[in-house]
């Protein structure tokens, strides 16, 4: 049972334009949400999280959107940088409890020059 | 380098040896993690461990695999009798506490079963 979803394997987008990441959980116990991003042959890297009390969180060229009443997050990226092709992953967990983190499959995005 | 090391890097067994893969934390971190890709899988939670105790280790699996996190040095994932479906890469990550503190990767160690 998949908790995380991740459900584009792929985006594609041409440099400059919006990249739009999107996630559903199905666990309503979550309540810290993470997006980590992937290069080749490395460990992910922490990009931006956000609190299930706010439903934004802005750094820079990222910002993450929190849909609770949906249990959908998404992760909008602008300007999208050659930079940015990696695989990027969700990430939620529960705290107070475990700190184990549930990461989805990941969508590959891909920005062209 | 202030962050995560894991080595080895790669690792190559025969089935029916063992395997240790080790990883330090970064500097200040008392929290350690495991987890564990397949090819074209997100990362599965293996166990949570502080000094020199384990928290949660409800990923991993019963037989074979163990993980501990010594007052001094680092943390060991080991497994023992390795099997083919035990070939993925092992991504340790760290973190100073509990609560709104993100973990940080190390770069994996990719395990190959012959």
């Amino acid at each position: 049972d998949q908790q995380v979803k991740q459900n584009s394997p792929s985006l594609s987008v041409q440099e400059g334009r919006i990249s739009i990441l999107n996630c559903d959980y199905t666990n309503s116990m979550f309540d810290y949400f993470l997006w980590y991003k992937k290069y080749p042959a490395e460990g992910p890297t922490f990009l931006i999280s956000i609190s299930s009390i706010k439903d934004k969180n802005e750094d820079g060229r990222f910002t993450v959107f929190l849909n609770k009443s949906a249990k959908h997050l998404s992760l909008h990226i602008v300007p999208s940088q050659p930079g940015d092709s990696a695989v990027y992953f969700c990430a939620a967990l529960t705290q107070g409890g475990s700190e184990k983190l549930v990461f989805g499959k990941g969508t590959k995005l891909t920005v062209n020059p | 380098n202030a962050g995560v090391m894991q080595n080895p890097r790669h690792l190559v067994r025969r089935r029916g040896q063992e395997a240790r893969l080790r990883c330090s934390p970064m500097k200040g971190h008392s929290h350690v993690y495991w987890y564990r890709q397949l090819p074209e899988e997100g990362l599965k939670f293996m166990v949570y461990l502080q000094k020199e105790n384990i928290i949660d280790e409800s990923g991993m699996p019963k037989e074979r695999f163990s993980a501990e996190f010594p007052k001094e040095g680092p943390s060991i994932l080991r497994i023992q009798q390795v099997v083919r479906g035990d070939s993925a890469a092992y991504f340790c990550a760290s973190s100073p506490s509990q609560g709104n503190q993100p973990q940080h990767f190390g770069d994996g160690t990719r395990l190959s079963i012959l």
